[in-house]
């Protein structure tokens, strides 16, 4: 019965692999998203999704590509990994998206740690 | 730059004390968010606050918001063991787009 869930939850991999990472939403959200946490702890948005629908890119690699099949998954695939890559991915969705002019409370996934060797 | 800034970067303290996190953020928000990171797993939502609201209380939690300092604050007070975790605020953009997190404090309440 968990809420956000990823796999897989560690990721190592060879620099220039392709990996996907999934992310399942199972509360009815409409937004879910990606984020990078690096080793500093910062985490940054990398995509938005709303109804299947890309809302954020925010400055990513073209090598990330997400991909949303319905609303409650939204994946993300990762082609030519790079050493740079290496950080905790996670996973959030929310209920609504700015329709009461803000960001409502988010809920995010355990993460998938990714190491590029 | 991060939106939300948090301060201090680390703080330890012994059980039964109160911890205070600072944030600091540069442009107009509609509602700031607090979230909690044990180690080694995702964010876990604690508060929110929005941009009318000055102070707020949950359990152990109070958060307050000055809009015209552009700072928040996160309380804990009686701290335990358990509290050991990161700390994050969150601001959301004008646009209700998207949430900015600022990088953490490290709080390590020492039982």
């Amino acid at each position: 019965d968990t809420a956000v869930s990823q796999t897989p939850k560690y990721l190592v991999t060879q620099m220039g692999n392709d990996k996907s990472i999934k992310c399942e939403q199972n509360l009815g959200h409409d937004t879910m998203y990606w984020y990078k946490q690096d080793s500093k702890k910062f985490l940054k948005i990398m995509f938005s999704y709303n109804n299947k629908e890309l809302i954020i890119n925010e400055t990513v690699p073209n090598r990330f590509s997400p991909k949303s099949p319905d609303k409650a998954h939204l994946n993300l695939h990762i082609n030519s990994l790079e050493l740079g890559d290496s950080a905790v991915y996670f996973c959030a969705s929310s209920h609504t998206f700015g329709l009461a002019g803000d960001q409502e409370t988010q809920y995010f996934g355990p993460g998938t740690r990714l190491l590029v060797l | 730059s991060q939106q939300g800034e948090e301060d201090p970067q680390a703080l330890s303290i012994q059980e039964g004390e109160n911890a205070t996190m600072n944030c600091s953020y540069k442009t107009s928000i509609n509602n700031l968010q607090w979230y909690r990171q044990n180690s080694g797993r995702g964010l876990v939502h604690l508060i929110l606050i929005r941009s009318n609201e000055r102070e707020k209380h949950s359990g152990r939690l109070r958060v307050t918001l000055d809009t015209s300092k552009k700072s928040s604050s996160l309380l804990i007070t009686a701290s335990r063991a358990a509290d050991t975790a990161s700390y994050f605020c969150a601001t959301d953009d004008n646009a209700g787009n998207m949430l900015t997190f600022g990088g953490g404090t490290r709080l390590m309440v020492k039982p």
